[in-house]
């Protein structure tokens, strides 16, 4: 139980474009995500909380007008990453728990953005 | 200073020793403490997760917390070649959903 998914796995796409990255949670359902990014060999850097039918919570320097964040049901949140720069590519990670057991928050298999 | 440091690495030990990992944190508001696994390209797995001082168990896993030292640790017994991957310590206090990572340790166990 507790599986998180995301897809695409990996996408390539050029400046300028926008990609939408979805995260479902598949056998919970799960009021808040978290939508992570993580640079080569370094630690998970946290972009901002998603809340399922309310606005995002962004962390402290994350541009929101930049990685749109909607959460339209209980079990999927997107990210979009609007205009991508090539500092835009990483590898974006989302996160779910399930309700009343925050410290158990299950990730995603990641997404792999290059933005070319 | 950090919230939470963990040392990088990289460790390589032997198959079959014992590993030891180790976070330490600096905000005593902290009442979680978790332990995660994550193979190369992949998301993180949760291991273990504890809110108590003492030691959890888990198959080969054990999880300690000293919350008076404000230190974690994770070990490993008779660690395997699968084992080898990046493990995050993380963190969170009572009134938050947030966690905390550590930086992670890049662990490499050696046939």
């Amino acid at each position: 139980g507790a599986v998180v998914s995301q897809h695409p796995s990996r996408v390539i796409c050029k400046s300028g474009t926008s990609v939408k990255i979805e995260c479902r949670s598949l056998d919970f359902q799960a009021t808040t995500m978290f939508w992570y990014r993580q640079f080569p060999k370094k630690s998970l850097m946290l972009m901002a909380t998603s809340n399922e039918g309310s606005k995002a919570t962004y962390e402290q320097g994350v541009e929101k007008d930049k990685f749109l964040i909607n959460h339209a049901s209980l079990t999927l949140s997107t990210l979009t990453v609007t205009s991508a720069h090539p500092e835009d590519s990483s590898f974006y990670i989302c996160s779910a728990y399930i309700a009343g057991k925050a410290y158990e928050q299950y990730f995603g298999p990641g997404t792999r953005l290059t933005v070319t | 200073q950090k919230e939470v440091e963990q040392d990088p690495g990289p460790l390589s030990v032997p198959e079959g020793a014992i590993v030891s990992l180790n976070c330490t944190y600096s905000n005593s508001a902290f009442q979680y403490f978790m332990w995660y696994r994550q193979y190369s390209r992949k998301g993180p797995e949760l291991l273990m997760y504890t809110y108590s001082s003492g030691n959890k168990e888990d198959g080969r896993f054990t999880a300690q917390v000293d919350k008076s030292s404000k230190y974690i640790s994770l070990f490993i017994r008779d660690s395997q070649p699968s084992d080898s991957a990046t493990y995050l310590c993380a963190m969170r206090d009572f009134g938050n959903e947030k966690l905390t990572f550590g930086t992670g340790t890049r662990l490499t166990i050696i046939p």
